[in-house]
């Protein structure tokens, strides 16, 4: 089955305790993206990247970092997490290297650091 | 860069009533509006697109339309049914120097039986 798989779905951690999110997907696609969903802001773009080795900033992209090794899997790093970055988290991939594409999302990663 | 804004933010509408969720976009560059869907607990899903060269695509009871000139585009659901209460996010392409896709920031709309 075609998917975009992130884990963990759910965690709870405290201020500064490094966290990795996974993303994998295995469509095999070029692009793939992080987004936060927060009430009343919609799904805001973290991190993009269009190929392995090559990444680049969205809107939000502070006290996130990310790597693109393999073209499957797309991480999403938090080295000093805060409680602002408690949010809901969406992993996304399409075929092409561009974006304007029809994505594929995960099923989310609910963070909250306390 | 590209900014979105969606209305309303919530919406209720009768079984079988239409439903209209209108989008504005900032940049007239942008080439690509894509309309997604996200149900309790679950990512977005795509249901309809529509790209800068076309004003009207439909899909059985969808149908998006856009207006380049006024920087608009509309989610039309026809003959709506208790599985279309859900979050709608529609969304604009920036073709010009980077791979960004901007999202509005949602219309809960609920299917009152």
């Amino acid at each position: 089955e075609a998917q975009v798989t992130q884990n963990p779905r759910y965690l709870i951690t405290v201020t500064g305790k490094k966290l990795t999110v996974t993303c994998s997907q295995n469509m095999n696609h070029e692009y793939m993206s992080w987004y936060r969903q927060d009430p009343g802001l919609g799904l805001r773009q973290i991190y993009y990247s269009m190929n392995v080795e090559v990444t680049d900033k969205g809107d939000v992209p502070e006290g996130y970092k990310v790597s693109r090794k393999e073209k499957r899997n797309f991480p999403l790093i938090l080295e000093s997490p805060s409680p602002n970055q408690t949010s809901l988290y969406f992993c996304a991939s399409s075929p092409l290297t561009v974006s304007n594409q029809p994505q594929h999302f995960g099923d989310g990663t609910r963070l909250s650091i306390l | 860069g590209e900014n979105v804004e969606q209305h309303p933010s919530t919406l209720s509408v009768q079984e079988g009533d239409s439903a209209v969720i209108k989008c504005t976009y900032s940049d007239s560059a942008s080439n690509y509006f894509p309309w997604y869907k996200q149900e309790l607990g679950k990512g977005p899903q795509l249901i309809i697109d529509i790209r800068s060269n076309v004003g009207e695509k439909k899909d059985q009871r969808i149908a998006v339309t856009l207006n380049k000139t006024a920087k608009h585009f509309s989610l039309h659901i026809t003959e709506t049914q208790p599985e279309d209460s859900a979050v709608y996010f529609c969304a604009a392409h920036y073709n010009f120097g980077n791979e960004k896709l901007t999202f509005g920031t949602g219309t809960r709309l609920t299917i009152i039986p």
